[in-house]
């Protein structure tokens, strides 16, 4: 079985601090891990992914999450946050090899002006 | 835009009823999810197809079916429907150059009475 834990239900932030959103998981197997954001009334979008190699992953919009295996965590990163920022944000994880992401409950990130 | 559309935005009907949601990927994906997505459950993934053909399961009640037609688009049916099952659902769809990056259509607001 492989599980999602995002701790925090919300994280605020104030515009161009750094933001972090935390989530750990659970997985047999090497872990493929995925962030995605979904904006009010939409579909999520993909942001970005581990699969293997350097454990700092760059992705879309600025975001960064470093792989963390010992800890078993895949922390979502931001230097400077941007009230467009605020937004729904979902950690997933999936055995490697598996097409099939289990999803965190979620974090709103509520960015401040 | 993700490319991938849904239809409709906002389904209202009676407990009950049965009901057919519709899908269509990004041009040239084979792969098709559907997740359905609810304030207590969190977003759940239904079920994969590939090409046609099912491809993998999850939590998806025996009262719901899908399909993938040869045009590629695909429908998930949710029969004899209940108060619980109000909730929002998804279609991803991903290609085979990405396999791990899924594109969401916008959802379809389904609302049990």
């Amino acid at each position: 079985a492989q599980s999602v834990a995002q701790p925090e239900d919300q994280v605020n932030v104030a515009e161009g601090n750094p933001l972090t959103v935390k989530c750990t998981y659970s997985v047999s197997g090497n872990p493929y891990l995925f962030w995605y954001v979904q904006y009010p009334n939409r579909g999520l979008q993909f942001l970005l992914k581990y699969i293997t190699g350097d454990n700092l992953v760059k992705g879309s919009y600025g975001f960064e999450a470093e792989f963390n295996k010992s800890q078993t965590s895949f922390h979502l990163k931001k230097p400077s946050a941007l009230v467009s920022d605020s937004a729904l944000y979902f950690c997933a994880v999936s055995r490697g090899g598996s097409y099939i992401p289990t999803f965190g409950r979620g974090t709103s990130l509520i960015v401040h002006p | 835009d993700s490319g991938v559309t849904q239809t409709p935005k906002h389904l209202i009907t009676a407990t009950g009823q049965r009901v057919t949601l519709r899908c269509s990927p990004r041009s040239g994906d084979l792969s098709v999810y559907w997740y359905q997505q609810s304030l207590d459950q969190g977003l759940q993934f239904l079920i994969q197809y590939y090409n046609g053909e099912e491809r993998a399961k999850g939590n998806i009640l025996e009262r719901f079916s899908a399909q993938q037609f040869p045009d590629l688009h695909s429908e998930l049916n949710l029969s004899s429907l209940e108060l619980g099952d109000s909730a929002l659902y998804f279609c991803a769809s991903s290609s085979e150059g990405s396999v791990y990056e899924q594109f969401f259509g916008p959802g379809t607001r389904l609302t049990v009475l």
